[in-house]
């Protein structure tokens, strides 16, 4: 079956640790996203590529950095320099173009907490 | 920018009622889609229904269903017979016409009692 797969589901990072979030799509889909989801807050963008080799950043991408070297990928980087790192992070893919209106396919999300 | 608004954070139903959540938006443009997503206590965002700016007639999807408002820039999403596994958190979404980025609302939090 084609979907997104995340992992891990839950991750652990330590304080001035940089971690890296998986997410890998069999769906054929040329765009990729990156979402961060906290308590009231929705879903906020991170990063998104719309093409192999390049991306673009969303409206809180201070802190984390991507990187999309195949299509069927693009991991998620949290570095040190995001303060609160704390939250509930969520992949998701598009078909570009017209096809892309027709949502997102979103994958199960990983939950990183910082101890 | 667009900006999207779902103006009660919580809200609760019986089970068999029917329930209405809103949701409005902000765009100056014409061109745009709008989707409601169910994020259920499993955490996994699953389109509920999806409506074209173009076309008048209310999306239905089942027991889902619109009330699409261009003018006023409302786009509510109503439950028909509301059934306990249709608890979850429910986020509005909008995506102009041309763009990949979706802008989501912060949210409902719906509840179905027995």
């Amino acid at each position: 079956d084609g979907g997104i797969t995340q992992s891990p589901k839950y991750l652990f990072r330590k304080e001035g640790q940089n971690v890296t979030l998986s997410c890998e799509q069999n769906l054929n889909h040329d765009a990729m996203y990156w979402y961060r989801q906290d308590p009231g807050q929705g879903l906020r963008l991170i990063y998104y590529s719309q093409i192999v080799n390049d991306f673009q950043k969303g409206d809180i991408a201070e802190g984390y950095s991507v990187s999309r070297e195949k299509k069927e990928s693009f991991p998620l980087t949290v570095t040190s320099a995001q303060k609160n790192p704390t939250a509930f992070y969520l992949c998701a893919s598009s078909p570009s173009g017209l096809s892309g209106h027709y949502g997102y396919t979103f994958g199960s999300g990983t939950r990183l907490t910082v101890v | 920018a667009q900006t999207v608004t779902q103006s009660q954070p919580e809200m609760s139903v019986q089970e068999a009622e029917t329930v209405t959540l809103s949701c409005t938006y902000d765009t100056s443009e014409n061109n745009y889609y709008l989707f409601w997503y169910k994020q259920p206590p499993s955490r996994q965002m699953i389109l509920v229904i999806r409506q074209e700016a173009y076309k008048q007639q209310n999306a239905t999807e089942n027991r889902f269903s619109v009330n699409f408002q261009k003018a006023a820039k409302s786009f509510s999403l109503k439950i028909s017979d509301s059934q306990l596994g249709d608890t979850a958190m429910y986020f509005c979404a909008f995506l102009q016409g041309g763009s990949e980025k979706l802008v989501f609302g912060k949210g409902t939090k719906l509840t179905v009692n027995p």
